[in-house]
């Protein structure tokens, strides 16, 4: 069975103070691995894929990077603007476009 | 603007209950995808419709129904709605091969 893990729960940060979220997984046969963001009350929103170990893919303040057993979320001087809760999915092999998600890090950054 | 629309926004239902959410997509998407997600366990699968004319079953399917009515509509019956039925239900499109999925806004839907 696939299985995501994401850690931590929850992160605060102060503005400019940079951190990292983590998203284990076990999967039989990565095709890709998806990270989204999602504000309060609203729908995830897409960020990242990832398809191979290796692979890093950035978007403003966010790097994501993969390797065989996780991915990294990097935010570079956070801003308030990037709370929200980062969710990572992953799509095995054969699986008709089926995603598995975590339960998501819920990251607050302050003035 | 494009994407993915969901009615109702809101729903409070009693228990016994039917209703059918809503979800329609002006991309011009093949793949369409219904989740819920529950405090602490993450968005899971109900029903998904990879093509026109095609539905299967996901991870959560017990207690709803789908139909494919079109290309861009994708519609999630409850029969006879249970409290644990409350949840918030997405609906998602992809097309085929494209990264990603398009989530609408959701449905908040509380079973009494």
């Amino acid at each position: 069975e696939d299985q995501v893990t994401q850690s931590p729960e929850a992160l605060r940060l102060q503005e400019g103070e940079s951190s990292s979220l983590n998203c284990s997984y076990t999967v039989s046969g990565l095709r890709g691995l998806f990270w989204y963001r999602q504000d309060p009350g609203k729908g995830p929103e897409f960020l990242f894929t990832l398809y191979s170990a290796g692979e890093e893919k950035e978007k403003e303040r966010l790097k994501a990077t993969l390797t065989k057993k996780e991915s990294f979320l990097h935010i570079t001087a956070p801003k308030p603007e990037d709370s929200a809760t980062y969710l990572c999915a992953v799509q095995a092999s054969g699986t008709a476009s089926k995603l598995t998600f975590g339960t998501g890090t819920r990251l607050q950054v302050t003035l | 603007n494009a994407g993915v629309t969901q009615t109702p926004k809101f729903q409070v239902l009693k228990t016994g209950q039917s209703m059918t959410l809503q979800c329609a997509q002006d991309m011009n998407h093949n793949s369409m995808y219904w989740y819920r997600q529950d405090p602490g366990m993450g968005l899971r699968l109900i029903y998904y419709s990879a093509s026109e004319g095609t539905t299967d079953k996901g991870e959560v399917p017990n207690g709803y129904n789908v139909s494919r009515l079109n290309k861009r509509e994708f519609s999630l019956r409850l029969e006879s709605a249970a409290p644990s039925q409350t949840s918030v239900y997405f609906c998602a499109s992809r097309f085929r091969g494209q990264d990603g999925y398009t989530f609408g806004s959701g449905t908040r839907l509380t079973v009494v």
